[in-house]
């Protein structure tokens, strides 16, 4: 049983560029969240996907999007990249909204 | 607002001995608790967790923690402490009163001496 796989595990990009992450949940859940680890810190909650919805954002701004697709895989969109963009984006799926969530390995993005 | 402090940023124990890491929660319904650990560039493991009833949880790798409501606390203890158990350690806090979001302490950087 696969767990939540994420893609890319590295990325390097540059100030104003766009970036799309991407994220398979573990089998059998059907809702996605999406975190940004700065160094040092703990993760931070950028937005929830339930059915093709976002049910639920954090304090990230609107350069932040995100998508669900029908098989509950899911995408992270930065737009006009900033340096201070740069962390650890980790993906977590769980079933349903009273579940357990279950990381993925995250994708390292740097931003020069 | 839901909150999680982890007052000790460092850690370190001798290996077999006991290990006990220290989490305070703020949250305004019934808390679900959980402890992870990552090791240098990995994701996140769950340890344990806490939705409801006993108060004492099990974990995996030797691990517990116990919820106590009256001191808004999940601290995670381990009798005796491995090598390999050297990583950093996340405390968190959700709950269907906040659609199971996840809110993180900063973490407790766990050195173990051989």
């Amino acid at each position: 049983d696969a767990g939540v796989t994420q893609s890319p595990t590295h990325l390097i990009k540059t100030r104003g560029q766009q970036v799309t992450l991407r994220c398979s949940p573990k089998s059998g859940h059907d809702t996605v969240s999406w975190y940004q680890q700065a160094l040092g810190q703990g993760p931070q909650f950028i937005f929830q996907y339930y059915e093709e919805e976002e049910r639920q954002r954090g304090n990230f701004p609107d350069r932040f999007s995100g998508h669900q697709f029908p098989n509950y895989s899911s995408e992270l969109n930065v737009n006009a990249l900033l340096l201070g963009d740069s962390a650890l984006y980790l993906c977590a799926s769980m079933r349903g909204a009273r579940e357990t969530q279950y990381f993925g390995p995250g994708t390292r993005l740097l931003v020069l | 607002a839901q909150s999680v402090t982890q007052p000790d940023i460092h850690i370190t124990v001798s290996e077999g001995a006991s290990l006990e890491l220290r989490c305070n929660y703020s949250y305004g319904a019934t808390p679900y608790l959980f402890w992870y650990v990552q090791s240098p560039g990995q994701g996140l493991q769950l340890l344990l967790k806490y939705f409801s009833g006993d108060t004492l949880v099990q974990g995996i790798k030797g691990f517990e923690a116990e919820f106590k409501r009256s001191q808004s606390s999940f601290n995670l203890r381990k009798p005796s402490v491995h090598w390999s158990d050297a990583a950093e350690y996340f405390c968190a806090v959700g709950g269907t009163g906040g659609g199971n979001k996840l809110t993180f302490g900063t973490g407790t950087q766990l050195k173990v001496e051989l």
